[in-house]
Parts: structure tokens; C-alpha cells; sequence
């Protein structure tokens, strides 16, 4: 069964650090998201990716994050100065269609920031 | 934005008991409401979803229901398993892009 796969699945660093977390999502899907869930919280919207432009994007999405498409398979999340209250995991997902179509998350990139 | 609240927020049944998780939401623009499960160290995996133009919809042990007027929607499980303890989440799309999630109910089935 097709999946979305995320590297690393566990990144620290020290604050004021760069940053990048690495997706692959499934190959015929369209569009790509990040979503971030903090330890105890809610999973949290962080941006929406097709055609090559961010589609939406989150007020948690600010200058010090950005999104790629390098080439036809990855889709990387960059932090560029990470702070101590970005420690979350980082979920990659993707789906087929949009107008609710079904999201496909990955398993998650845990980023640690010391 | 939307606003989707859930509860409760840890649930724990017998084996073979039923468990009902309910949430609500705030943006009536809403139109298509999945349900996740997430174990352990792993993402978030859709176990059924349901769309505004129906109220009730079942897969085996799974049922949702949705009340557009009451803006509330539900999670049924019967038969409950050991397998079935993990972290359930709802969500809400207002939007073509974008889930609004719940804050999630740890469900624990006893043996």
C-alpha cells in the first residue's frame, strides 16, 4: 500500500539552528500539507502546497518557515533559525484531490530543540 | 477559523463494551468531518469519515454520526478490542486545504 515517508524520524538541534524535515508523498497525489503537533496537543495546520506555490498557510507559519518542492518526489519543511517551542513532531501528508479528499499522513519527524 | 472541541479527552472500556467520543465544531461552513487514529509513534490514520449531505455512516465495528443543526458529531465503536486502544482524533474541513483537529481522546481497552 502506497504510504507518505518522512526522514529524519528524529532530528535535535540547538536553538537558532537550521532545519530540514523531508517528505515523500505519494506518488499521483497533488497536494501536499505539514502539520505539527507539539507533545500533549492538538495536531496543528501548518501550510498547503500545489502546483508548485503554497495554497494556505497558518499564522504558526511565519518568515521562519518555508516549503519545497526540489523535485517530483520530496516536499521539505524548512526552519530557518529554530526556537526552543518549535520541539514538536512534524507530520507530512498528501492527498489525491482536494474539496475533503482523504489526507495520508506519515509517520512523523520528532524535531528536538535544546 | 474553526474551532473543533472533543471529548472526553481519555476513555477506558471493558473488552467487548461500546465507547462514544463526541465533538463539536464551530464553523458551519464545515462539510466533511474525518475521524483519526493515531498509535504510538506513528501519524495519524483515517478510520472513517463522513460528509455533510449524510448523517449516519457505519463500517463494521465503526460508526460516526453528524448533526448539521447541533453542529456535533460522533465516534462508535462496539465491540471494543484490545487493538482498538490508541489516541482518536476528530477534525472538521472548513476548507479545501486544510483540517482543523480536536484535541484527541486516549482510549484504553481492558482486557
Amino acid at each position: 500500500e502506497p504510504e507518505v515517508t518522512q526522514t529524519p524520524s528524529h532530528q535535535v538541534t540547538q536553538m537558532g539552528q537550521e532545519v530540514i524535515l523531508r517528505c515523500v508523498p505519494i506518488s499521483n497525489h497533488l497536494y501536499f500539507y505539514w502539520y505539527r503537533q507539539i507533545l500533549g496537543q492538538k495536531v496543528e495546520f501548518l501550510v498547503s502546497f500545489y502546483n508548485n506555490e503554497i495554497s494556505e498557510k497558518s499564522e504558526i507559519f511565519d518568515d521562519q518557515f518555508s516549503v519545497e518542492r526540489p523535485d517530483g518526489s520530496n516536499f521539505t519543511l524548512k526552519i530557518r533559525s529554530t526556537k526552543l517551542e518549535d520541539s514538536a513532531m512534524y507530520f507530512c501528508a498528501s492527498s489525491e484531490v482536494t474539496d475533503s479528499g482523504e489526507l495520508f499522513f506519515g509517520e512523523g519527524s520528532r524535531l528536538t530543540v535544546l | 477559523g474553526e474551532n473543533v472541541e472533543q471529548h472526553p479527552s481519555t476513555l477506558s472500556v471493558q473488552e467487548g463494551d461500546s465507547a462514544v467520543i463526541k465533538c463539536t465544531y464551530s464553523d458551519s461552513a464545515s462539510n466533511y468531518f474525518p475521524w483519526y487514529k493515531q498509535e504510538l509513534g506513528k501519524g495519524p490514520q483515517l478510520i472513517i469519515d463522513i460528509r455533510s449531505n449524510v448523517g449516519e455512516k457505519k463500517d463494521q465495528r465503526i460508526a460516526v454520526t453528524l448533526n448539521k443543526t447541533a453542529k456535533h458529531f460522533s465516534l462508535h465503536i462496539t465491540e471494543t478490542q484490545p487493538e482498538d486502544s490508541a489516541v482518536y482524533f476528530c477534525a472538521a474541513d472548513a476548507n479545501d486545504y486544510k483540517l482543523s483537529f480536536g484535541a484527541g481522546t486516549t482510549v484504553t481497552v481492558r482486557a
